[in-house]
């Protein structure tokens, strides 16, 4: 168990829907990073916060956003969904502003039909 | 600009043999580089991280890997496979300054290895 939790395991949605996924981080890590896992792209970054700033962009659409709050968990919004965000969403965080180590959580799997 | 390529998608081993999976990297920057596992099912575990410092890393569960530089290679092994060991295997590279790694980490595509009894 690396410490970071994500909420839902699973999700099944519609096209053109709105969800939210959650992160939380091990305790005391400032850093959040969300990972998109899908079987055409592979495993791309999407973005990173450090205490609660955006720090680093990847290759994440405009209809998703991300937000890190006071209490350092992390949520990834997806809107407008469409057949080809189906994913698995993985969070991971760190103590600081390094990629050195980061740890993963166990990943939100998003259908979307 | 960064980026990994795995060498094979797919290597197959017999348990008790060894195990290399290659991964060559290219890099604007110094680089770091990591070796993840992802096991079915689950998220991803750091098996080892090179950042600069020495040149042969070693990692958890018997795994190491050998940065050099000259032939842009960070190759993963292991003298003896275990079942456990099956699994997928992520070369990943970030940026390196100071000798910590800053921003995103760049993922390979993948490399599943299956042990067979």
């Amino acid at each position: 168990d690396s410490g970071v939790t994500q909420t839902p395991k699973h999700l099944i949605t519609a096209t053109g829907q709105r969800v939210t996924l959650r992160c939380s981080p091990r305790s005391g890590d400032l850093s959040v990073y969300w990972y998109q896992q899908s079987l055409d792209q592979g495993l791309q970054f999407l973005i990173q916060y450090y205490n609660g700033e955006e720090r680093a962009k990847g290759n994440i659409l405009e209809r998703f956003s991300a937000q890190q709050f006071p209490d350092l968990h992390s949520e990834l919004n997806l809107s407008s969904l469409e057949l080809g965000d189906s994913a698995l969403y993985f969070c991971a965080s760190s103590p600081r502003d390094r990629a050195d180590t980061q740890y993963f959580g166990p990943g939100t799997r998003l259908t979307v039909l | 600009a960064q980026s990994v390529t795995q060498l094979d998608s797919h290597v197959s081993v017999s348990e008790g043999t060894p195990v290399l999976l290659r991964c060559n990297y290219s890099s604007s920057y110094s680089p770091s580089l990591f070796w993840y596992v992802q096991h079915p099912n689950k998220g991803l575990q750091l098996l080892l991280k090179y950042t600069s410092a020495a040149t042969l890393v070693k990692g958890i569960n018997g795994f190491e890997a050998e940065f050099k530089k000259s032939e842009t290679s960070f190759h993963l092994t292991k003298p003896s496979a275990h079942m456990s060991d099956a699994a997928e295997y992520f070369c990943v590279v970030a940026r390196n300054a100071g000798g910590t790694s800053y921003g995103k980490l760049t993922f390979g595509q993948g490399t599943i290895l299956t042990v067979h009894p």
